[in-house]
């Protein structure tokens, strides 16, 4: 089946740092999503992104569609302590289609 | 509004029993899916809706059965309980809107379910 490569697994930053992940898979998706997960709770949906070469921003996040169609890129720019958690990828074939691909995550870890 | 909403939040059952998760949702979204969440793991998609009358099998559907007979309801059932289904089941609401070209989503709470 298809599988999401996510990396780093884990962070550990200093406060105002800028952080970078990526999202890479062997399949060409048409979606990819960007969620965050903090303890004890589901995911949210941070950023979702439609097009090859797309560039999306949520506040201090942005995530890049990677040209390939493969891959996918989240950066947080200025870290502060509540960006500490997971965040997971998403990637599904098809526009509205309901079956979502999920990679491992990336725990994040600030450091004040 | 409340969302979406998991019930119960913690289960304990013994290998071979049965139960049903509790999933609804009051946004009147179409589709519905049911996650489970492994230590260390993401998230893999076991059921999903359509819409009320229609589901479809995710990643990892055995051992596990859903039913839509309503917008706002999707229940999973785990037929016969067994130790590696020991995890957190997330269930989830979302509509894609065609105008707009894009997700809305939200993930209920959680059940966290150890099977003995």
């Amino acid at each position: 089946g298809q599988q999401l490569n996510q990396s780093p697994q884990s962070m550990f930053i200093q406060e105002g740092e800028d952080v970078s992940m990526n999202c890479t898979s062997s399949s060409i998706f048409n979606t990819w999503l960007w969620y965050k997960q903090e303890p004890g709770e589901g995911p949210v949906l941070l950023i979702a992104l439609y097009k090859a070469g797309e560039l999306t921003s949520n506040g201090r996040l942005t995530a890049q569609f990677g040209i390939t169609r493969k891959d996918s890129f989240l950066n947080i720019s200025a870290s502060i302590p509540s960006d500490v958690g997971i965040y997971f990828c998403a990637g599904r074939v098809r526009q509205g289609a309901q079956k979502l691909v999920f990679g491992q995550g990336t725990r994040l870890t600030i450091n004040p | 509004n409340a969302g979406v909403t998991q019930t119960p939040k913690f289960q304990v059952l013994k290998t071979g029993q049965s139960m049903t998760l509790q999933c609804a949702q009051d946004m009147n979204h179409e589709y519905m899916s049911w996650y489970r969440q492994d230590p260390g793991m993401g998230l893999r998609l076991i059921h999903y809706s359509v819409g009320a009358g229609i589901t479809d099998q995710g990643e990892v559907p055995n051992g596990y059965n859903v039913s839509r007979s309503t917008t706002e309801d999707f229940p999973l059932r785990l037929l016969s309980a067994a130790p590696s289904q020991t995890s957190v089941y997330f269930c989830a609401s979302s509509s894609f809107g065609v105008r707009l070209g894009t997700d809305t989503q939200y993930f209920g709470p959680g059940t966290r379910l150890t099977v003995l």
